[in-house]
């Protein structure tokens, strides 16, 4: 069955450093790909996605890029602010899987500190 | 507009009690998704509904676990019976239409604590 595999947090970081967060999925068909972020207190909501091989999603300066050759789907940019501090999930639908239902990595917790 | 709602967002409940979760989609949005989310098990889908369709129930845990969706619109999270185990955020999503890479819209939550 499809999966999605994102590295373990917490993941702690200074203002204004670089951030990286992993993600690689196994799927059967073709999937589409997602990042969602929940902030603390509030709900899920959709930070970013991509639909095909080689796309590339960004918002609020981050970026991820669909790569079918290594399937990963990295989060990344490249100057944190303390706001950015959630927990960030990384995850794919897949048409094959039945549907537009989502399957969630783990998530990973970021902490950007002053 | 208005997003995708639900209520309660908190319920104490007595283990073997039964409990009714609400879900409000967006209004037009023909696909309405159900998930939970537990310290265990992370985010796990549970059920799916696509416009007239059968509903994809392929997510459920138990048979103790059972969900309609009246007029196309609002939805309904029965459990029954319930367990410590089904303490959780049960979360509610909604799309304009199933198609894969829909973006999915969520609401708060109901966080359900089974004592």
């Amino acid at each position: 069955g499809d999966s999605v595999t994102q590295m373990e947090g917490p993941v702690t970081l200074s203002e204004e450093a670089f951030l990286t967060i992993n993600c690689t999925y196994t799927a059967t068909g073709y999937p589409s790909l997602f990042w969602y972020v929940q902030y603390p207190g509030e709900g899920l909501q959709l930070l970013l996605k991509a639909t095909k091989a080689d796309d590339k999603g960004s918002n609020k300066g981050f970026e991820a890029t669909y790569r079918k050759e290594t399937t990963s789907f990295h989060l990344e940019k490249g100057s944190v602010q303390v706001s950015d501090s959630a927990v960030y999930f990384c995850a794919l639908s897949d048409l094959t899987g039945g549907g537009n239902k989502l399957t969630f990595g783990t998530g990973t917790q970021l902490k950007v500190e002053l | 507009g208005a997003g995708v709602s639900q209520s309660p967002s908190n319920k104490v409940t007595e283990k073997g009690k039964d409990v009714e979760l609400r879900c409000d989609p967006i209004s037009g949005h023909t696909a309405l998704y159900w998930y939970r989310q537990s310290l265990g098990q992370g985010l796990e889908f549970l059920i799916y509904f696509q416009g007239n369709s059968a509903p994809d129930k392929s997510g459920l845990p138990s048979d103790r676990f059972s969900a309609e969706r009246t007029g196309g619109s609002v939805s309904t999270l029965t459990i029954q019976r319930t367990q410590q185990e089904d303490s959780a955020v049960y979360l509610c999503a909604s799309t304009l239409t199933g198609v894969t890479g829909d973006t999915q819209y969520f609401g708060p939550g109901t966080r359900l604590t089974v004592l």
